[in-house]
């Protein structure tokens, strides 16, 4: 089975610019998740999309949005880049099964290197 | 809210020698518990988990158990290789439809020959 992907893997973008990133979830998962990871503040939780609605977000400004398709695929937009937001956005993707229970593991993609200037 | 302590790294050891990440968490609930291994260049791999009390995760002759008493979840294995080297992350998840992972800082370890 194939993994997550992530497309693309490298980005270099000048600010005030804008992003879309693209991942595609393993087959049959219906939960993707976004991550930005940064040294200074290691790996913090974006949103999540699960049957095509955000069912969780994270504390990040409204610059930063996503959508979930049909087909379970997502991307992930920023807009009006700032250099703070250089970081590896990464995707992960679960089941997501939508009743009470344990987490569903979550696999994650190598990632978008986003470099802004 | 929830949140994930980490030892702190970076950690060098021999091959051969035995190995020790802490991980102590802070959540309401009962929480899934995770530890993730990422290598240089690359997205995180799921090393192993464990989703009750007691219960004991193991991968890759890693360890590591849910002790809610002390709400640790130590990651150790018994003699380290060069290919250990990475950095590795402790996690947590509240469950219920919640798939937000909670992350540690990340220790990286570093096994010399």
């Amino acid at each position: 089975k194939a993994g997550v992907t992530q497309t693309p893997r490298y980005l270099i973008k000048t600010r005030g610019q804008q992003v879309t990133l693209s991942c595609s979830p393993i087959s049959g998962h219906r939960s993707v998740s976004w991550y930005q990871q940064t040294p200074g503040q290691g790996l913090q939780f974006l949103f999540e999309y699960f049957s095509e609605t955000q069912r969780n977000k994270g504390n990040f400004p409204g610059r930063f949005s996503g959508r979930q398709f049909s087909n379970s695929r997502s991307e992930m937009n920023v807009s009006t880049l700032e250099l703070g937001d250089s970081a590896l956005y990464l995707c992960a993707s679960s089941l997501g099964r939508d009743s009470g229970g344990a987490t569903d593991t979550q696999y994650f993609g190598p990632g978008t290197r986003l470099t802004v200037l | 809210g929830d949140s994930v302590t980490q030892m702190e790294g970076p950690v060098t050891l021999s091959e051969e020698a035995f190995l020790t990440i802490n991980c102590t968490y802070t959540a309401t609930g009962y929480p899934s518990l995770f530890w993730y291994v990422q290598y240089p260049g690359e997205g995180l791999q799921l090393l192993l988990k464990a989703t009750k009390a007691d219960d004991k995760g193991s991968n890759k002759g890693f360890e590591a158990t849910y002790r809610k008493e002390t709400t640790s979840f130590h990651l150790e294995k018994g003699s380290v290789q060069v290919s250990d080297s990475a950095v590795y992350f402790c996690a947590l998840s509240a469950g219920f439809g919640n798939e937000k992972l909670t992350f540690g800082t990340g220790t990286r370890l570093t096994i010399i020959p």
